[in-house]
């Protein structure tokens, strides 16, 4: 096991509603990435914070939003929800706020947008 | 936009074969090279990593060839094993962007 945890495991919300996403990272680390993985294919990423900061962000919307706590855990908010938002989202924590260190991920919280 | 092509999708292999992913990236700016394995219910994990200096890199069974002009690199596993059954993903980090782009996976099986 990584040390990375995520709540909740599995959320189901209907389209329009707001969701958050909550992610524990491994002690010692200060940078978390977010990603989300649809069925069958690879992680995209969403955004990374490091220190508190956005720190790097993929091609995604506004209405996916984060943050990051002074204890380093965080939380993924995204507004609106659309069906195509169903999918697995994991997190990944590191040292260091650059791509290049370990990432080590969490399971994952399961969305489904009904 | 997929800025990383894996292949192939999935790959069926007995045990003890040699089991080989490829990947190809388009974006020069790419200078981190992570493979990933991830089980099912679990999230990925590192296996191995490459920067564009070195042309191989080799952990135990696992081995990364990395050719820098053709804008290629692939995992070979050899003597491959049931437990090595999982899904693996190529990535290529941008330091510009700051963000880690993924292949889009390939699930392997290793029949015993």
């Amino acid at each position: 096991e990584t040390g990375v945890t995520q709540s909740p495991t599995h959320l189901i919300k209907t389209r329009g509603q707001q969701v958050t996403l909550r992610c524990s990272s491994q002690s010692g680390h200060n940078t978390v990435s977010w990603y989300q993985q649809a069925l069958g294919q690879g992680p995209q990423f969403i955004f990374q914070y490091y220190r508190e900061e956005e720190n790097g962000r993929g091609n995604f919307p506004p209405r996916f939003s984060g943050l990051q706590f002074p204890n380093y855990s965080s939380e993924l908010n995204v507004n609106a929800l659309e069906l195509d938002d169903s999918a697995l989202y994991l997190c990944a924590s590191s040292s260091g706020g650059s791509g290049q260190e370990t990432q080590y991920f969490g399971p994952g919280t399961r969305l489904l947008v009904l | 936009q997929q800025q990383v092509k894996q292949s192939p999708q999935s790959l069926i292999v007995q045990k003890g074969g040699i089991s080989i992913i490829n990947c190809a990236y388009e974006n020069t700016a790419f200078d981190y090279f992570p493979w990933y394995q991830q089980f099912p219910g679990k999230g990925p994990a590192l296996l191995i990593a490459i920067r564009p200096d070195v042309s191989e890199k080799k952990e135990g069974r696992f081995t990364i060839s990395f050719n820098k002009s053709a804008k290629q690199f692939s995992l070979h596993i050899m003597d491959s094993q049931p437990g090595d059954s999982a899904t693996y993903f190529c990535a290529a980090f941008n330091n510009a962007g700051n963000m880690l782009t993924f292949g889009g996976g390939t699930r392997l099986m290793v029949k015993p």
